[in-house]
């Protein structure tokens, strides 16, 4: 069964710290990937998908598919990214359905 | 207009209440979604509707009843509720669930559904 892993429920960082935001997936086809966001008070958005292979907001993500993973990381933590970070598997078939992991909230103190 | 809106911001209903959700999105998109989140949880799929077509039902109770009037709008109509059915309702519009590249998630702000 297609399944999302997020192990940390929190994760907190120093600002300018390095952070990593690990996600592993479970999916015998081809998995088409995304990090979504929310920010406090604000609506979930999406941040990235695996398709792009693009920066946004200092964030990057490499689908390995060898480790069945999509962490999402970037170099130097700053306070506005703290939120709640989703990773997302989007399975095939005539379904194309949307499944989240449990999300793990990202804290960057100063 | 980038958006989907979603309304009524919040509502408290009693458990023998009719009530429904609104949204709406103009950004041409012809898949439409609702999902449930409950506190500190990811969002679950419930319903979705493409080309205004109903395409999954993911074994909802019957006291939920989606509606797309047209490619614009989702309804969610709401009918005997019980507490426990008490979250955030979010609504998502995608461009095409066919177009795999193109086809990310536009999430409203969600109800705040509470259920006294």
């Amino acid at each position: 069964a297609q399944r999302v892993t997020q192990p940390e429920k929190l994760l907190s960082v120093f600002k300018g710290a390095p952070v990593e935001l690990k996600c592993n997936y479970s999916y015998s086809g081809s998995p088409e990937l995304f990090w979504y966001v929310q920010y406090s008070r604000q609506r979930l958005q999406l941040l990235l998908r695996h398709i792009s292979r693009e920066s946004i907001k200092g964030f990057t993500a490499d689908l390995n598919k060898g480790e069945t993973s999509f962490h999402l990381k970037k170099p130097f933590a700053q306070e506005e990214d703290s939120a709640m970070y989703y990773c997302a598997l989007r399975y095939g078939g005539s379904q194309g359905n949307l499944i989240f992991g449990k999300g793990t909230k990202l804290s960057v103190k100063p | 207009d980038t958006e989907v809106t979603q309304t009524p911001k919040h509502l408290v209903m009693g458990m023998t209440n009719k009530k429904s959700l609104k949204c709406e999105q103009h950004m041409g998109h012809r898949a439409m979604y609702w999902y449930k989140q409950k506190a500190k949880k990811p969002p679950e799929l419930m319903f979705v509707y493409s080309y205004e077509k109903l395409s999954i039902n993911e074994s909802v109770p019957s006291r939920f009843s989606p509606e797309c009037p047209n490619s614009s709008l989702l309804n969610l109509h709401l009918h005997a509720l019980q507490p426990e059915d008490s979250a955030l309702y979010l609504c998502a519009s995608s461009q095409d669930r066919r177009d795999w590249d193109n086809s990310p998630l536009h999430f409203g702000n969600g109800t705040r559904l509470t259920v006294t």
